[in-house]
């Protein structure tokens, strides 16, 4: 079983609809990232959380939210979806500490009509 | 934050070695350097980090100068599936999360 997961790995939806996707891990991290990835570029950080209680702003936050239900739970949500907001999304965790690896789920991809 | 500067894309034979240099002028003291690959449509992997000298792991060894402003990833004999994009990452906890546009790395026959 994969160590990351996401869910749904795809999904089309229209302007305006509030879009929630679901990361989960097993790796008993305490970090937890989501990023997204437009064609041909590099990823960009959304949001990442150090802990349950701990959640920071990335460099492209406007237009989501998250959720840190859990230590292995951690939720991204586009509150009124628009379509420059059609990419591929990824979530990552790693451990605590300095520099410490990060490992990726298999991505979402997001369409927006 | 430690910015980085990595070529576009470089074309390699098969069983080649390949370098990819990374330069990272404004390092901090407390930063590390990390690579990750990363294939279509699926999420990087992290081949290799270090923080000074070399690193030698079982797919790549790590390059660093005396004065870490820059950096180099060696790849042993590359095949067809090294073709790739690697990423070239700098800083430490938080301030390691800003990815770049990478090296696309194409192995041809």
């Amino acid at each position: 079983d994969a160590d990351v997961t996401q869910t749904p790995r795809n999904r089309i939806t229209k302007t305006g609809k509030r879009i929630m996707l679901e990361c989960s891990q097993t790796k008993g991290h305490d970090r937890m990232y989501w990023y997204r990835q437009d064609p041909g570029l590099g990823l960009r950080l959304i949001y990442y959380s150090f802990d349950v209680k701990d959640i920071n702003k990335g460099e492209i936050s406007d237009g989501y939210s998250v959720s840190r239900q859990a230590q292995a739970k951690f939720s991204l949500s586009l509150e009124s979806a628009i379509p420059n907001q059609t990419a591929l999304y990824f979530c990552a965790t790693s451990r605590s500490g300095r520099a410490s690896e990060q490992f990726f789920g298999p991505g979402t991809r997001l369409t927006v009509l | 934050l430690a910015k980085t500067t990595q070529p576009i894309s470089m074309d390699s034979y098969e069983g080649q070695e390949v370098n990819i240099t990374c330069s990272h002028n404004n390092i901090a003291t407390n930063d590390y350097i990390t690579w990750y690959q990363q294939f279509p449509s699926q999420g990087p992997r992290f081949i290799i980090q270090g923080y000074k000298t070399k690193v030698t792991n079982e797919v790549a060894s790590l390059f660093i100068p005396a004065d870490r402003k820059s950096s180099t990833l060696s790849l042993p004999r590359v095949s067809l599936s090294d073709t790739a994009v690697y990423y070239c990452l700098v800083g430490d906890a938080a301030r390691q999360l800003t990815f770049g546009s990478g090296t696309q790395l194409t192995v041809l026959p």
